[in-house]
């Protein structure tokens, strides 16, 4: 099976613009999970959906949002970006039946 | 909410030799899975092994295995005969196991950047 996918890979913004980041789970995993990576923080959750509904939530402004599509692709999007929104975004895939969520390569974003 | 520490930044070990890496949670549950998650340098997450707190045995997946004790809330990684590509970050993790997986999806520690000496 294909492993999980994200596009882009890469991505440059600007303070105040929004950004849409893509993940696509493996086949047949319906759950997907979004994480966010720096330095300073770690790996935080940031949320979970399946079934095309908004699961779980992390503690996160509301300027970070998502939403899943009925294939189970996902995306998120964040507006109004900040400096500190530079960050590894990681996108996980499960099935719902198992706990053991798989990674994707991520995308790194980067606010100047 | 739960909490996992990893009290080790790094860890250094000579190739072919045995490295354990030390992770403690904190949680009120009686219910949960936990994790170790390998990152290399290309920051894909690996998932290295996991384990149901239901279940005594430890698991054990080729060169890795864990040394879980529930009441001591300890959930240590042995890795056997180390290779150059164990070189990784490694992160602990836990999952609540209750309906819906918990508010918090996966909560990681810090992690543990593990060297192979060749």
């Amino acid at each position: 099976k294909a492993g999980v996918t994200q596009t882009p890979r890469y991505l440059i913004k600007t303070r105040g613009q929004q950004v849409t980041l893509s993940c696509s789970p493996i086949s047949g995993h319906r759950s997907v999970s979004w994480y966010q990576q720096t330095p300073g923080q770690g790996l935080q959750f940031l949320f979970e959906y399946f079934s095309e509904t908004q699961r779980n939530k992390g503690n996160f402004p509301g300027r970070f949002s998502g939403r899943q599509f009925s294939n189970s692709r996902s995306e998120m999007n964040v507006s109004t970006l900040e400096l500190g929104d530079s960050a590894l975004y990681l996108c996980a895939s499960r099935e719902l039946r198992h706990y053991e969520q798989y990674f994707g390569p991520g995308t790194r974003l980067t606010v100047t | 909410a739960q909490t996992v520490t990893q009290s080790q930044p790094e860890m250094s070990v000579q190739e072919a030799e045995t490295v354990t890496l030390s992770c403690t949670y904190d949680t009120s549950e009686s219910d949960y899975y936990l994790f170790w998650y390998k990152q290399p340098p290309s920051r894909q997450m690996i998932l290295v092994i996991r384990q149901e707190a239901y279940k005594q045995q430890n698991a054990t997946e080729n060169r890795f295995s864990v040394n879980f004790q529930k009441a001591a809330k300890s959930f240590s990684l042995k890795i056997s005969d180390s290779q150059l590509g164990d070189a990784a970050m490694y992160f602990c993790a836990y999952r609540s196991a209750d309906s819906g997986g918990g508010a918090d999806g996966l909560t990681f520690g810090k992690g543990t950047h593990l060297i192979i000496q060749p």
